[in-house]
């Protein structure tokens, strides 16, 4: 059971802006940083937000990130193709001597 | 080319253990702690522990406290998973990550690699 919670799956046409939640708690998003990944069928996950909202360098201004308390959402506006993937929420957990939890992930599907 | 490779997982039986590794190349490794995250086959994602860039200090998730441990060899550009008591549970595709900094403070990972499937089954 992953401790962050992220809908299963969100979709979305061509063009459109699509937003996905994540919720957490006060010993996670809370005082902490929240981080964003995207995987690609049969790929590795990849950075596309650190820090809640800084963009790695090659990730399209497309997406962006925010944080409110204990709570972050991702959006992706301007959808395309091939956006669609698996997107991942993780933040750290200050709880149990420190360690990393993600979200279970967020389905984008490209109508 | 920066890069993360990983190699040594297969199918075990409960309780046996297996040793991953993971070497990087293209980049400065002691530079850098060092995660293992694994994925699940229902798909998510947990992770695994880390290892500061210096290996003086290291974290695990609760499950596998005990039975795993991360290990590194800077000067062979090596990382290292040992996993003893293995349980179906452990099984998924086993990434190992770089972290941005030398120590975890941000907890988010800049470079992953393949990864390499470990199956836990009798």
């Amino acid at each position: 059971q992953s401790v962050l919670t992220q809908p299963p799956s969100v979709s979305g046409t061509p063009g459109q802006r699509v937003t996905i939640s994540c919720s957490g708690s006060n010993s996670d998003i809370g005082p902490n940083t929240v981080n964003w990944y995207q995987q690609l069928p049969g790929m590795a996950p990849k950075l596309i937000i650190f820090r809640n909202s800084q963009r790695p360098s090659g990730v399209p201004d497309r997406f962006s990130g925010s944080k409110s308390g204990t709570s972050a959402s991702l959006a992706i506006s301007g959808l395309r193709s091939e956006d669609e993937a698996d997107y991942f929420c993780a933040a750290w957990d200050d709880s149990l001597s420190g360690r990393v939890i993600f979200g279970g992930g967020t389905k984008v599907t490209v109508l | 080319q920066v890069q993360l490779v990983e190699s040594g997982g297969g199918v075990v039986q409960p309780g046996r253990s297996l040793r991953l590794s993971c070497a990087g190349s293209g980049f400065t490794f002691n530079n850098y702690a060092m995660h293992w995250v694994r994925q699940t086959p229902g798909g998510g994602l947990e992770w695994v522990g880390v290892i500061w860039y210096d290996g003086s200090q290291k974290k695990y998730v609760e499950s596998v406290k005990g039975r795993f441990t991360i290990s590194r060899d800077n000067s062979k550009n090596m990382l290292v998973l040992q996993m003893n008591g293995l349980r179906v549970e452990d099984t998924g595709l086993y990434y190992c990550a770089r972290d941005p900094a030398t120590s975890p403070r941000f907890g988010y990972f800049d470079l992953w690699g393949r990864g390499t499937r470990v199956t836990v089954s009798s």
